[in-house]
């Protein structure tokens, strides 16, 4: 059974980049069909979709974020990662690493299973 | 943008039907997704491809979907349901993942 973990730091100043990393255990992050998103949830509020990488590289973000996201993925290390750049206090989150499922030609149509989730803090 | 609209809560008696609805324009297209989340836990899919239910979930919940509504059903509902749930579908439109703003349900 596939368990997702995410790790970072919790507390990240504004104007710098937010830096997480998601550990896939109990499977490979490579094989045909394998999408690896990230989901955030601000404080209170509802799951705002972030973006995710297939395992060969290719990514694919929410436009709104788009300028701001870099998604990669370590095969060797069964890992992928988030960078979010040029952070403010409205980025203040638990983020959630996910898998994505029923993906196919870039578009995944659930997300299951989750990471625990890790709240990241924009302050000074 | 694409918006999924729920309704921000449902309150439902034990062993009773709670209906959780979902609109968006012609989300009878696309394929809808549902998850719970328990407080301080993260959110666990509990339909897909809007009727599907993945293995563990109980055969209280179903879905179904209509040309602007999908709705998530819970049948004899228990204790342990009392949760937020969300919708979420594809918008080839945008290119975006959407979720739905969230319904908390209660149980009474």
């Amino acid at each position: 059974q596939v368990q997702l973990q995410e790790s970072g730091p919790g507390l990240v100043k504004p104007s710098q980049t937010l830096s997480l990393t998601c550990t896939v255990s109990g499977g490979s992050i490579s094989g045909d069909g394998y999408y690896w998103s990230w989901i955030r949830q601000h404080p209170g509020k509802g799951l705002e979709w972030i973006g995710y990488i297939y395992y060969s590289g290719s990514t694919y973000y929410n436009p709104s974020l788009k300028s701001q996201v870099t998604i990669s993925v370590d095969t060797s290390k069964n890992q992928f990662s988030l960078k979010l750049s040029s952070v403010t206090a409205a980025d203040t989150a638990v983020y959630y690493c996910a898998k994505g499922g029923g993906c196919t030609g870039g578009v995944c149509y659930w997300f299951d299973p989750w990471g625990q989730g890790t709240l990241v803090t924009v302050s000074s | 943008s694409y918006v999924l609209t729920q309704p921000p809560s449902v309150s439902v008696a034990p062993g009773k039907t709670a209906r959780i609805t979902c609109g968006g324009n012609n989300i009878g297209s696309k394929s809808v997704s549902w998850y719970q989340q328990k407080p301080g836990q993260a959110p666990v899919v509990v339909m897909y491809y809007h009727s599907d239910r993945p293995s563990g979930i109980p055969e209280r919940f179903s879905g179904s979907k209509s040309e602007n509504t999908a709705t998530l059903t819970i049948s004899r509902v228990e204790a342990g349901d009392e949760a937020d749930y969300y919708c979420q579908v594809w918008d080839s439109s945008s290119d975006n993942e959407v979720f739905g703003t969230g319904t908390k349900v209660t149980v009474l």
